[in-house]
């Protein structure tokens, strides 16, 4: 089994719709990522979880949601999908010295229709 | 705000040649991460540079990092084509803080035979 699983790994959806994109690690890490690929953009931050309590925005929140269900689970919603959230999703786990850098998923990709 | 940014950002080489990519970043940090990513998969960390000064060499691939210049390379030697991919720095803003990666937007490199 994957070391981080993110399900589901391709869904399309209606302009609209409600989404979740979950994201489970049998890491043992505290820290839990989310970020969004675009081509020719790299990753960008979506939210952070440094453990169950603590969740922080990262550079691009607006129009996600998240909850941190567990130490292993990280879940991100889309609570109102508009198309240019068609993009390629990421979840990552660390420990928390970074020295290890992030492991990721393998990956969800969307489509807003 | 920090930014990162890779040079170039396509790459066409031929099999058996030399090259390297470049990855500067704008702020104070001693902690930058290699990833590769394979057309449609996730990110595999590839080095993880922990200080100035720092090399890591796997197979044709040697990574170096400079902390006072603000730039990393990743050197490539006698390219073969199964290095085609796309390769990403990240950079870590505040070590022992935060510890939350900013990408740059990747490096595509075909390896032509």
């Amino acid at each position: 089994d994957a070391d981080v699983t993110q399900t589901p790994r391709n869904r399309i959806t209606k302009t609209g719709k409600r989404i979740m994109l979950e994201c489970s690690q049998t890491k043992g890490h505290d820290r839990m990522y989310w970020y969004r690929q675009d081509p020719g953009l790299g990753l960008r931050l979506i939210y952070y979880s440094f453990d169950v309590k603590d969740i922080n925005k990262g550079e691009i929140s607006d129009g996600y949601s998240v909850s941190r269900q567990a130490q292993a689970k990280f879940s991100l919603s889309l609570e109102s999908a508009i198309p240019n959230q068609t993009a390629l999703y990421f979840c990552a786990t660390s420990d928390p010295r970074g020295r290890g850098g992030y492991t990721f998923g393998s990956g969800t990709r969307l489509t807003v229709v | 705000e920090l930014k990162v940014e890779q040079n170039p950002l396509f790459l066409s080489m031929q099999e058996g040649k030399n090259y390297t990519i470049y990855c500067n970043y704008s702020t104070t940090s001693d902690r930058l991460y290699w990833y590769r990513q394979d057309p449609g998969k996730s990110l595999e960390s590839l080095f993880v540079l922990l200080s100035n000064g720092a090399v890591k060499q796997e197979g044709r691939l040697m990574a170096s990092l400079d902390t006072k210049a603000r730039l990393s390379t990743l050197h490539i030697t006698a390219a073969v084509h199964d290095l085609s991919a796309t390769y990403f720095c990240a950079v870590d803003p505040q070590p022992g803080s935060s510890y939350k990666l900013i990408f740059g937007s990747g490096t595509r490199l075909l390896v032509r035979p």
